[in-house]
């Protein structure tokens, strides 16, 4: 099955500063490449995602970018607040509509 | 619109009884899932449906059975508990195709 690899597993920035996070894949056919954001108790959120087609897609102050040749993956975090702080995980899928995810990343705005 | 909801929230089993997780969406979505969530592991997949009356194993399976006899309920259900079946289970739904699944607030099982 899918394999999807999230690095790294902890990232702590300065508020204001800018947070990255990255993710490979390891089978070339999947296309379709959502973010989650999961607070304290709650369930994963989708922030925002991007389809094979598309090499970058921006909402505010979240960006994703896709690499296919490379099979990467990244989210990227603009201008962070304390209320970005949250486990994000990234995942992939082949359009069979499962989703295979990363381990997460817990992201700390320190203020 | 009340989403995915799961019940209950918490709960804790001794070795060996069973229980079913509920998972219940109001979205009218063909897609259900369940995953659990351990520390540090990310989300696997244990159950996935495409409608009602169908249903197929994801990663990690054994111990669990699921059904779906309507397209809104997907209930979870583990047999003999084990220790090893400790984790948080959440379900989640989608229409399908390239679209974003919406989670359950998650049931953090303790099998003790």
């Amino acid at each position: 099955g899918e394999n999807v690899e999230q690095h790294p597993s902890t990232l702590s920035v300065q508020e204001g500063d800018s947070a990255v996070i990255k993710c490979t894949y390891s089978d070339s056919a999947s296309n379709y490449f959502p973010w989650y954001k999961q607070e304290l108790g709650k369930g994963p959120q989708l922030i925002i995602d991007i389809r094979s087609n598309v090499g970058e897609k921006k909402d505010q102050r979240i960006a994703v970018t896709l690499n296919k040749t490379a099979k990467h993956f990244s989210l990227h975090i603009t201008e962070t607040q304390p209320e970005d702080s949250a486990v994000y995980f990234c995942a992939a899928s082949k359009g069979d509509y499962k989703l295979s995810f990363g381990a997460g990343t817990t992201v700390t705005v320190r203020a | 619109n009340a989403g995915v909801t799961q019940t209950p929230k918490f709960r804790i089993l001794k070795i060996g009884q069973s229980m079913t997780l509920q998972c219940a969406q109001d979205m009218n979505h063909n897609y259900m899932y369940w995953y659990r969530q351990d520390p540090g592991m990310g989300l696997k997949l244990i159950y996935y449906s495409v409608g009602a009356g169908i249903t197929d194993k994801g990663e990690v399976p054994n111990g669990y059975n699921v059904s779906r006899s309507t397209t809104e309920d997907f209930p979870l259900r583990l047999e003999l508990a084990a220790p090893s079946q400790t984790s948080v289970y959440f379900c989640a739904s989608n229409p399908g195709g390239w679209y974003g699944y919406t989670f359950g607030s998650g049931t953090r099982l303790t099998v003790v």
